[in-house]
């Protein structure tokens, strides 16, 4: 399995909003309703953000937002604040059967201005 | 308090072996799948392995296939990855991470353990 894309950063100011890319494949992405979204502190655990394309954990501020078109999702973080500066993984399953396996993308850092 | 900790990493000359522990506290871990996953230095998240809850199933990335072998210890609710032939790519910090189903995705990592392959 190939990684899915991603952009490699993206950057907004306090309060506005900022949406983050994942693309793959009719064998990922667009072929699974099971993309999630991980936030990454360096050098802590990843968190579970986005699972489903578009449910959160509980916990989960509901300013983090997914959505998916074809090959396509995306992760939207509306009203940013400090705190939310970090990486992000994509994640997407693509196994079959018994023979589960997984593809992340690159990772996006995300810089609050 | 659920947890997962990682142990084990180390530096290894190519070649060498190793063998991951990952702990787990918190939970019932003989209900989970559980899998590993790594991150090279400066590159993107790697899945490299699941076993299923009873450890009748497990799959593996085609990067480690042949090289790696996934296990668990339900009794002492650990996970375990044997690495045997390593090459410097594979020189990451693994992490532990519980598989939540049926939604297929790591709903708890631990916070990881460097794996260096080098001469």
């Amino acid at each position: 399995q190939s990684a899915l894309t991603q952009p490699a950063s993206v950057s907004g100011s306090p309060g506005q909003s900022i949406t983050i890319s994942c693309t793959g494949t009719s064998s990922d992405v667009g072929g699974y309703f099971l993309v999630s979204w991980y936030q990454h502190h360096p050098g802590t655990a990843p968190n579970l953000m986005i699972y489903d394309g578009s449910k959160r954990p509980s916990g989960v501020s509901t300013r983090f937002s997914g959505s998916k078109s074809g090959n396509t999702a995306y992760l939207t973080i509306s009203g940013l604040q400090a705190e939310d500066e970090a990486d992000y993984y994509c994640g997407s399953y693509a196994g079959y059967g018994t023979f589960l396996n997984w593809v992340f993308g690159g990772g996006t850092k995300l810089t609050v201005l | 308090q659920v947890q997962l900790v990682e142990s084990g990493g180390n530096l290894v000359k190519p070649g060498g072996s190793l063998r991951l522990s990952c702990a787990a506290s918190g939970f019932i871990f003989s209900d989970y799948y559980m899998s590993w996953i790594r991150q090279a230095p400066g590159k993107g998240l790697e899945w490299v392995s699941y076993i299923s809850s009873v450890s009748t199933y497990t799959n593996y990335a085609d990067s480690v296939k042949g090289r790696f072998t996934i296990s668990r210890d339900n009794a002492k609710k650990s996970l375990y990855l044997q690495m045997n032939g390593l090459r410097d790519e594979d020189t990451a910090v693994y992490y532990c991470a519980r598989v939540l189903t049926p939604a297929d995705v790591f709903d708890i990592w631990g916070q990881g353990t460097m794996v260096t392959v080098s001469s």
